[in-house]
């Protein structure tokens, strides 16, 4: 069985650095890009960008670009998500999810068949 | 303001059928396949369309996608009380260079 299980709710202060996990099971982790959405309070879905976690193959929604870094290692079956500097504004759901399919040059599917729980970060001074 | 619109809200009664409306344009629905992601409160989305009209496996054949030029439409026929939750439309969008969601549709089964 595909699993994705993402790392426990953090509460940060703004300024403060963190890094997130998704752990995935039950199929060749290296194979599948690796995708993370994030949800603010009471909102909809955005998709921040997608890593490969065989090549390390990253791409960066424009709004995330510079914002965060995804980072992965297929020897622990991990990808991850982190801030080096969160703001109040960070505070959200985030979820990480694979991708049915694969990203090319100039595209990806939006075909994320399996998700993990979610990530609650909250930043709060 | 998402790129992709659908209504904020719908409803039907138990049994009967509900169509969900995604409008982009031609950068993303009009070039692109279409997905759709169930999420039941206070849970992560749930895959349920794909390329346009395909159901991943374990879907049931009450949901249903269709496309026609810049549109896409999700159907349920046979509403469930289980089955109000959010639904999001979401694509590939080549002007943008990034994966665009409608703003979410909100189903109640009344």
């Amino acid at each position: 069985e595909v699993q994705l299980v993402q790392s426990g709710a953090e509460v940060k202060k703004p300024g403060e650095s963190l890094k997130i996990s998704c752990y995935g099971s039950g199929y060749s982790f290296g194979t599948y890009w690796i995708g993370w959405v994030r949800q603010m309070p009471g909102k909809g879905l955005e998709w921040m960008g997608i890593i490969h976690p065989g090549d390390s193959d990253t791409r960066y929604s424009p709004s995330f670009q510079g914002q965060v870094i995804f980072s992965a290692d297929k020897s622990i079956t991990t990808a991850y998500l982190q801030w080096s500097s969160l703001k109040a504004s960070d505070t959200a759901m985030y979820y990480c999810a694979r991708l049915l399919g694969y990203c090319t040059s100039t595209s990806c599917p939006l075909d994320f068949d399996s998700w993990g729980q979610g990530t609650l970060v909250t930043v709060s001074s | 303001q998402s790129v992709l619109t659908q209504p904020p809200s719908v409803s039907a009664a138990p049994g009967q059928k509900v169509t969900i409306s995604c409008s982009g344009s031609n950068s993303n629905i009009g070039n692109h396949y279409v997905s759709w992601y169930q999420q039941l409160p206070g849970t992560a989305p749930k895959f349920l369309i794909y390329e346009n009209n395909k159901r991943p496996s374990g879907i049931p054949d009450r949901f249903s996608g269709s496309k026609s030029g810049t549109s896409a439409t999700l159907g349920i026929t046979g509403l469930q009380t289980g089955d109000e939750a959010d639904y999001y439309c979401g694509t590939w969008d080549s002007s943008l260079s990034v994966v665009v969601f409608g703003g979410g549709t909100k189903l109640t089964v009344l």
